[in-house]
């Protein structure tokens, strides 16, 4: 199994509800990442887990909140979004943090209004 | 090329040509140099890396070039095919690890 599965695919959310992404893999992956991709642009890297532990966040606003539950599990808890949050989130994984190979699901399209 | 605006630089050609993608990258003390292809639709997929102390490295199909005088990294697509129009990004992987940056994305036009 060579996938990585994001759920939900599209989210529609106001500005002051609470909800979640999710994003699986069965790989063994050791890292796992959350990137934002507004359109016509390239992946801009949020988040990144290694070993179930946060090690880096690239300075996301707190509206933005992941989680790693275990080695196959990330989610991403968002409240109190803005409408400029809207984009593609892309959840991806690596055999490790030093890996230069990501793999990457199909994104949730989120629309904040 | 770097993308302006809402625009993403635009390669078209025709179908069985060989296609280059370049790309500029400002980050001198990277450990890899990636490429990936975003259809529609998709995420990002690996299509082929070069590690910082190479030059050339050739896949099925693709060849990436690194130049790190000028900083500047292709891919050379043989023989494009349809199935090869998609968006394609460039990335670096940060010395130590943990951080891959894309740069600007090409999209590629096959015209059959």
């Amino acid at each position: 199994d060579t996938e990585v599965t994001q759920t939900p695919k599209h989210l529609v959310m106001g500005m002051t509800n609470k909800k979640s992404l999710k994003c699986e893999q069965h790989m063994g992956h050791r890292a796992m990442y959350w990137y934002k991709q507004k359109a016509k642009k390239p992946p801009e890297l949020m988040f990144v887990y290694s070993y179930e532990k946060l090690s880096i966040n690239e300075s996301v606003p707190s509206r933005f909140s992941p989680e790693c539950p275990n080695s196959s599990l990330l989610n991403l808890h968002l409240h109190a979004l803005q409408p400029e949050d809207s984009a593609l989130y892309l959840c991806a994984s690596s055999v490790d943090s030093l890996s230069e190979k990501l793999f990457f699901g199909s994104g949730t399209q989120l629309s904040v209004l | 090329g770097e993308s302006v605006g809402l625009h993403l630089p635009t390669l078209s050609v025709q179908e069985g040509d060989n296609s280059i993608i370049n790309c500029a990258y400002s980050n001198s003390a990277s450990d890899y140099f990636i490429w990936y292809k975003q259809e529609s639709g998709k995420g990002p997929q690996f299509i082929i890396d070069i590690r910082s102390n190479m030059d050339k490295r050739q896949g099925q199909r693709v060849t990436v070039l690194l130049n790190k005088t000028v900083k500047h990294l292709s891919l050379q697509i043989a023989a494009t095919q349809p199935g090869d129009s998609a968006v394609y990004f460039c990335a670096e992987l940060t010395t130590g690890g943990f951080k891959t940056i894309f740069g600007a994305g090409t999209r590629l036009f096959v015209k059959a």
